[in-house]
């Protein structure tokens, strides 16, 4: 069963740019959608963006001027790096695959366990 | 303000089937398939229903998915105290041209 682990640092001061690392272990990461979601304290969901092993990338617009998710297939790994973070960036941020084909259609599955990240000074 | 319209909460009893409604529109629920996650206490989210209504392994059958135009229902069955959690649906919005979930239903078993 493919795993995904989420690190990074837990706090991170405002204006800088929050960078967490996605681990992917027992699996491919070919043909997937690698995706961020994230989860502000006590709220629900919100889609921060993917990137398609085969390179193309789309980003919630209300992030788009501020993120980028990268892909590295030889190190199994996932990037989000967010710019210019405020406290409203305060979220456990989730790493999760997207399968089923289309980028419209795709489910998330599995999930990571999740990284708290709190921005503040 | 979530784009997918959720019941804040909803309750039942042991053995009681309860339905969680999901609302949309043309340019999200109305063109695409709806997915639905369940979040355990303290836990990450996971897959509970995809493409409407087609279950993971490990789901059992008292979950069932449903669409009608630009709305999803997930109904389940048998209810159990298991199943409290968070229950979260998610659709591609072409408008917005991102995925977008639910604010979320927390079901209480009393």
């Amino acid at each position: 069963q493919v795993q995904l682990l989420e690190s990074g640092p837990g706090l991170v001061r405002p204006s800088e740019t929050l960078s967490l690392t996605c681990t992917v272990s027992r699996g491919s990461m070919r043909d997937y959608y690698w995706t961020w979601i994230r989860q502000p304290p006590g709220k629900g969901l919100e889609w921060v963006g993917y990137m398609y092993t085969r390179g193309s990338t789309t980003y919630n617009p209300s992030l788009k001027s501020r993120v980028t998710i990268s892909v590295d297939t030889s190190k199994n790994q996932v990037s989000l790096n967010l710019r210019s973070v405020t406290a409203a960036d305060t979220a456990v941020y989730y790493c999760a695959r997207g399968r089923g084909g289309s980028p419209s259609e795709h489910w998330f599955d599995p999930w990571g366990q999740g990284t708290l990240v709190i921005v503040s000074s | 303000q979530s784009v997918l319209t959720q019941p804040p909460s909803v309750s039942g009893t042991p053995g009681q089937t309860v339905t969680i409604s999901c609302s949309g529109s043309s340019s999200n629920i109305g063109g695409h398939t709806v997915h639905w996650y369940q979040q355990l206490p303290g836990t990450a989210p996971r897959l509970l229903m995809y493409t409407g209504g087609q279950r993971p392994s490990g789901v059992p059958d008292r979950f069932a998915g449903s669409k009608s135009v630009t709305s999803a229902s997930l109904a389940i069955s048998g209810l159990r105290s298991e199943d409290e959690s968070d229950f979260y649906c998610a659709a591609w919005d072409d408008s917005l041209n991102a995925w977008v979930f639910g604010g979320g239903t927390k079901l209480t078993v009393l």
